[in-house]
């Protein structure tokens, strides 16, 4: 089972729609959530970090159900400067011969494309 | 300063050559991490150092070898690469590796592209 898993998209919309993705996670000792987009060539970005109890910053609502470890990302009103890939991250510890460690955990991310 | 600065941005080298990476970082972070980034493809972990040990090797050929000389700097070197080692290879910092319910993330580099021939 894939540690952390996106839609595969990819996500072609128009200007000023919403559009929703979604992602599992199997590691339930995992600890904080983030969404980061990485547009094409450059490094990932940080987007927002995902609360237990939700969180939003302007046109972006990211939530995180703990018990499904399902986590989400709406934006609403796309602009054509969303179009990137998003990446679901989850930090989670993992434990091996030499102890525990916390290490993030990359979906393969979801393409999104907003059209004119 | 809330970057991570990388250099060089990119490189070409032969299979016999050696090289090496840098990846500098002035916010405080006590942890560092090299991913490598196929096209198309998430970041793979490689190393992690923790307060400027190393604590994870993702079983990483040794023809890559991490360094840590202090807590702002990180390279990574480079030797007797081959053509599938040609990638985007990104380096991260975070506050701190191990923190229960840390949601500071980690923050990029740009990345060096490397190209081996």
């Amino acid at each position: 089972r894939k540690e952390v898993e996106q839609d595969p998209g990819p996500f072609n919309v128009p200007e000023g729609a919403t559009v929703a993705f979604n992602c599992t996670y199997s590691n339930s000792a995992s600890q904080s959530f983030f969404w980061y987009r990485q547009d094409c060539r450059k490094e990932p970005k940080l987007l927002m970090s995902v609360y237990s109890s939700g969180n939003e910053d302007g046109r972006f609502t990211a939530q995180l159900n703990r018990a499904s470890q399902y986590i989400s990302l709406l934006i609403r009103d796309s602009k054509l400067s969303d179009s990137a890939t998003y990446l679901c991250v989850v930090n989670g510890k993992e434990w091996n011969s030499g102890g525990s460690n916390y290490k993030l955990t990359f979906g393969k991310g979801t393409l999104l494309t907003v059209n004119p | 300063d809330t970057e991570v600065t990388q250099t060089p941005k990119h490189l070409v080298m032969g299979m016999t050559n050696k090289k090496s990476l840098k990846c500098e970082q002035h916010m405080g972070h006590r942890a560092m991490y090299w991913y490598k980034q196929k096209a198309k493809k998430p970041p793979e972990l490689m190393f992690v150092y923790s307060y400027e040990k190393l604590s994870i090797n993702e079983s990483v050929p040794s023809r890559f070898s991490p360094e840590c000389p202090n807590s702002s700097l990180l390279n990574l070197h480079l030797h007797a690469l081959q053509p599938e080692d040609s990638a985007l290879y990104l380096c991260a910092s975070s506050h701190t590796p191990q923190t229960t319910g840390d949601n500071y993330g980690y923050t990029f580099g740009s990345g060096t592209r490397l190209t081996v021939v």
